[in-house]
C-alpha cells in the first residue's frame, strides 16, 4: 500500500514561478524523503526531512513537515525548464522500509 | 567511477521464460533494493537486502526471486509465474540500512513478447 499520496498529479508552470508540490501520508514516520525522476530515468535524492524537523532547505529547494496533519510540502524556487520531471515523497515509518507516493509530475515551460 | 549500475538497459522475456536483472553497487553499501514501476505509478517494493545472504519480501515478491552472495551484487530474477512483468525495475542501495537516503541506478525496462 502507498503510504504518501502525493498533490496535484500534474503541475505546469512557466520559467522562473515556484513550483509548490505536497506529500501527505497515513502513519506515523521517522523521516520524509524528496526524490525526482527524469523521464525514463532512476531517481535522485533531493532531501530528507526528520520528523523532529519543521522546515530543510538546500539551495532552491524548501521542505516543510507537519507531522500534526501528517504532510509535506516541496518548494522549488525560481524554477527552471531543467525541473522538469517526477517528484516523488518517500515515508520511512516503523517498518523501516522507505513508502513511496505516486508521484507530481511538474512541466517548467521556458 | 562509483555508483550503482543495471544492465540490461532493455530486456525482452518470451512467455515461460525465466530472466534475470543485474544491479552491481561500488559504494559500499551494507543494503540494497528492488522496486517495480507502472507507468504513471510510484514505486513498489520487490525485495530488499540489508546483508550479504540475507534477503527479505516486499510488498509484491511474488514471481519474483532474489540472491544477495556479494556485498556488491543482488540481481533480481523474473520468474515464469509473474504472469504481468512489463514494467520499469529500479534497483538501489543505502549505506546504513532501510529507511535511509537511496541511491537509484538507471533502471530495466522488460516487456513481454
Amino acid at each position: 500500500s502507498q503510504q504518501g499520496e502525493e498533490d496535484p498529479q500534474a503541475l505546469s508552470i512557466q520559467e522562473g514561478e515556484n513550483a509548490t508540490m505536497n506529500c501527505s501520508y497515513k502513519t506515523s514516520i521517522n523521516n520524509l524523503q524528496w526524490y525526482r525522476q527524469n523521464s525514463g530515468r532512476g531517481l535522485v535524492h533531493l532531501i530528507l526531512i526528520r520528523s523532529n524537523e519543521r522546515e530543510k532547505h538546500s539551495g532552491r529547494l524548501r521542505v516543510t513537515l507537519d507531522t500534526s496533519k501528517k504532510s509535506s510540502s516541496l518548494l522549488i524556487t525560481a524554477s527552471r525548464a531543467a525541473d522538469t520531471a517526477s517528484y516523488f515523497c518517500a515515508t520511512r515509518g516503523s517498518a523501516r522500509q522507505l513508502t513511496f507516493g505516486s508521484g507530481t509530475q511538474l512541466t517548467v515551460l521556458p | 567511477d562509483g555508483g550503482i549500475t543495471q544492465s540490461p538497459k532493455y530486456l525482452f522475456r518470451k512467455e515461460g521464460q525465466n530472466v534475470t536483472l543485474s544491479c552491481e553497487q561500488n559504494l559500499n553499501h551494507d543494503a540494497m533494493y528492488w522496486y517495480r514501476q507502472d507507468p504513471g505509478q510510484g514505486l513498489r517494493l520487490i525485495y530488499y537486502s540489508q546483508i550479504v545472504n540475507d534477503f527479505q519480501k516486499g510488498d509484491i515478491a511474488e514471481g519474483y526471486s532474489v540472491s544477495r552472495e556479494k556485498k556488491e551484487s543482488f540481481p533480481l530474477t523474473v520468474t515464469s509465474a509473474q504472469k504481468n512483468p512489463t514494467a520499469f525495475y529500479l534497483c538501489a542501495s543505502s549505506m546504513r540500512g532501510v529507511g535511509e537516503t537511496q541511491y537509484f541506478g538507471p533502471g530495466t525496462r522488460l516487456l513481454v513478447l
